[in-house]
Order: C-alpha cells, then structure tokens, then sequence
C-alpha cells in the first residue's frame, strides 16, 4: 500500500499564481523528499526536508513538513508554463536508508 | 553531466518472450532502484540494491522477474516470461547511502509493452 497520498490529484492555474500540493503520510519518517515528473521523463528531485525540520526553501518552491499531521505541503510560488508537470511526494523508513515510497502523485497544469 | 542510463527505451514484445532491462548507474553511487510505473498502481518499488548487493526485492513477482548488478556499472531486470500485464514503465534510480543520505536519481525509464 502507498504510504504517501498526495491531494489534489489534479490541480489547473494559471500562470503566476500560486500552486499548493499536499502530502499525507502513515508512519513515521526521516526525511521526506518531492520529485517532478514531466511526461515521458523520469523523475527528478527537487527538495529534501527532514523530520527535524519544519519548512524549507528552494527558488521558488516552499515545502513544509508536520510530523504531528504527517502531512507535508509543496508551494510553487509565480508558477510558469515550464511547471506543468506532475509532483510526488517520497517518503524514506529507515534511517539513512534510500528506499522510498511514493506517493499517487499531483499532475499539475499551469494555463498561460 | 552525470545520469542514470537505461536502455532500451521502447521495448514491444508478445507474451511469453523474455525481456531484459539494463541500467547504468552514476558513477560513485552506491544504491540502485528498481521501479515500475502505471497509472493504476503509480511507482512500486521492485528491487533494492546496496554496495551491488540485493537487500529488499519483497516487490517483485519472484516466479518471473529477476534483478541482479553483475557489477558496479550495470544492473539489469529480466522478465521471463512477459505478461501483458507486465506492460508499464520501469525505472532505474540510483543514489548514495551514507552520512547525508539524500535523493535519487532517475533514468528515462523503459517503457515496455507485452501484447
């Protein structure tokens, strides 16, 4: 079963406002992490935020973690056409290992 | 540029054949990933290797599917024999477990087709 469920499954802006995605999660974790996924492309990692932490910043993105919640937030600030992707929330178990479990995802487009 | 290279990238096969998927993991990198993709089930994890050796391959259907790294370069899961319902796309990761254990790094993915 996933451990990690993302909400909205689909989420449609327009250019330059503000895209937010959430991450919920079932146990306990060490770090969690997001990746974007263009279409017909694998993933790529766009940030790393750890259990110790509570919000993190990366250019324009902003996540936030909650432990007590286990949830976490994915903010995309002055979105652009190139954001149109979609987004995974990644959850690793053990300490200092990488085995991670994903997500569903969060296909977002972003209209100009 | 470093990158995780996988290969082929296309693959259509009848049921029945066996298929053989190949990864090239960044150089340095000490865990690979096997994972495979479809709309319905999203990204499960199939294998798990550490150091080349396998930790975790409770994923994977263990009658028809193998993974294995003959060596630091190359990590490669076989399907024999392929089922439609094998058809998704699998992907390879690869990354490095230590004292600031981080992410992961994709390849392209192949996608693979059984009819």
């Amino acid at each position: 079963s996933q451990q990690g469920e993302e909400d909205p499954q689909a989420l449609s802006i327009q250019e330059g406002e503000n895209a937010t995605m959430n991450c919920s999660y079932k146990t306990s974790i060490n770090n969690l992490q997001w990746y974007r996924q263009n279409s017909g492309r694998g993933l790529v990692h766009l940030i790393l935020i750890r259990s110790n932490e509570r919000e993190k910043h990366s250019g324009r993105l902003r996540v936030t973690l909650d432990t007590s919640k286990k949830s976490s937030s994915l903010l995309i600030t002055a979105s652009r056409a190139a954001d149109t992707a979609s987004y995974f929330c990644a959850t690793d178990l053990i300490q200092g290992a990488q085995k991670l479990v994903f997500g569903q995802g969060t296909r977002l487009t972003i209209n100009p | 540029d470093a990158r995780v290279t996988q290969t082929p990238r296309h693959k259509v096969t009848e049921m029945g054949q066996e298929v053989t998927m190949r990864c090239q993991p960044i150089l340095g990198h000490n865990t690979v990933f096997w994972y495979r993709q479809t709309m319905m089930q999203g990204l499960e994890l199939l294998a798990y290797f550490r150091n080349r050796a396998p930790l975790d391959d409770s994923g994977m259907p263990k009658d028809r599917f193998s993974a294995e790294m003959p060596d630091a370069t190359l990590a490669t899961l076989k399907i024999q024999p392929s089922e439609p319902r094998d058809s998704a796309v699998y992907f390879c990761a690869s990354g490095f477990e230590g004292a600031n254990t981080g992410e992961l790094f994709f390849g392209e993915g192949s996608r693979l087709t059984v009819l």
